[in-house]
């Protein structure tokens, strides 16, 4: 069974960096197709896009927010790290990652969540 | 960038049938996905590849594509399908993800 976890700090004050983990289990992320995207959404609203990252290490970003964010992956763990800078009471937000298999565009399998508030 | 338009919100009784739409340019050419979001839950595929039923959906949900809009159905709206439903597609490049604004569905 392919699990997914998010971790991270609950609690950042405005103009820190936040940097999030997404841990994987049961698959690689050297799995050819594998896509991992980072999710938000703020309480009460939309989910949003943030990044994501290919089993091949392409990376694309999302255009309104690409200066502050940095997505990553470190095989050796199986983990996908996404760093967002000068954060800001406005990217309070559950933050997710999710995975899908590119090459049968299956859609997203999310992880839990994990909750950050900016604030000081 | 371009957006998914969904309503905000769509009302029907136990066992109606109810229909939640998604509209854009490039959903002729790119697929579309549905998520089901219940409160403090992370979202749950129930649609792939516009009509596709991923395992352990129930059969009343169903997907279907017309032109530039895209349908949820649910058939026989049960209690438990009470949630907000999100449509998510790619840009026409076939990399950046959109995802609509959500519809809240209700059961009366």
């Amino acid at each position: 069974q392919v699990t997914l976890k998010e971790s991270g700090p609950a609690l950042v004050k405005p103009t820190q960096t936040l940097t999030l983990t997404c841990t994987f289990s049961g698959v690689s992320l050297n799995t050819s197709g594998m896509r991992v995207s980072w999710i938000r959404q703020p309480p009460g609203k939309a989910l949003e896009w943030l990044a994501l990252i290919d089993w091949d290490d392409d990376k694309f970003y999302n255009t309104s927010l690409k200066t502050r964010l940095t997505i990553s992956k470190d095989t050796s763990k199986n983990q996908v790290v996404l760093t967002m800078t000068n954060m800001d009471p406005v990217d309070t937000a559950t933050y997710y990652c999710a995975r899908m298999n590119y090459y049968d565009s299956s859609g997203y399998v999310w992880g839990q969540g994990t909750l950050v508030t900016v604030s000081s | 960038s371009y957006e998914l338009t969904q309503p905000p919100s769509v009302s029907v009784s136990p066992g109606q049938t109810a229909r939640i739409t998604c509209s854009a340019d490039v959903l002729p050419k790119q697929y579309a996905y549905w998520y089901q979001q219940k409160p403090g839950q992370a979202p749950v595929l129930v649609i792939y590849k516009d009509n596709e039923r991923p395992s352990g959906i129930p059969e009343r949900y169903s997907g279907s594509s017309s032109g530039t809009t895209v349908t949820l159905t649910i058939s026989g709206v049960q209690a438990e399908d009470e949630a907000d439903y999100y449509c998510q597609s790619v840009d026409s490049s076939g990399t950046y993800v959109v995802f609509g604004g959500g519809t809240k569905l209700t059961v009366l």
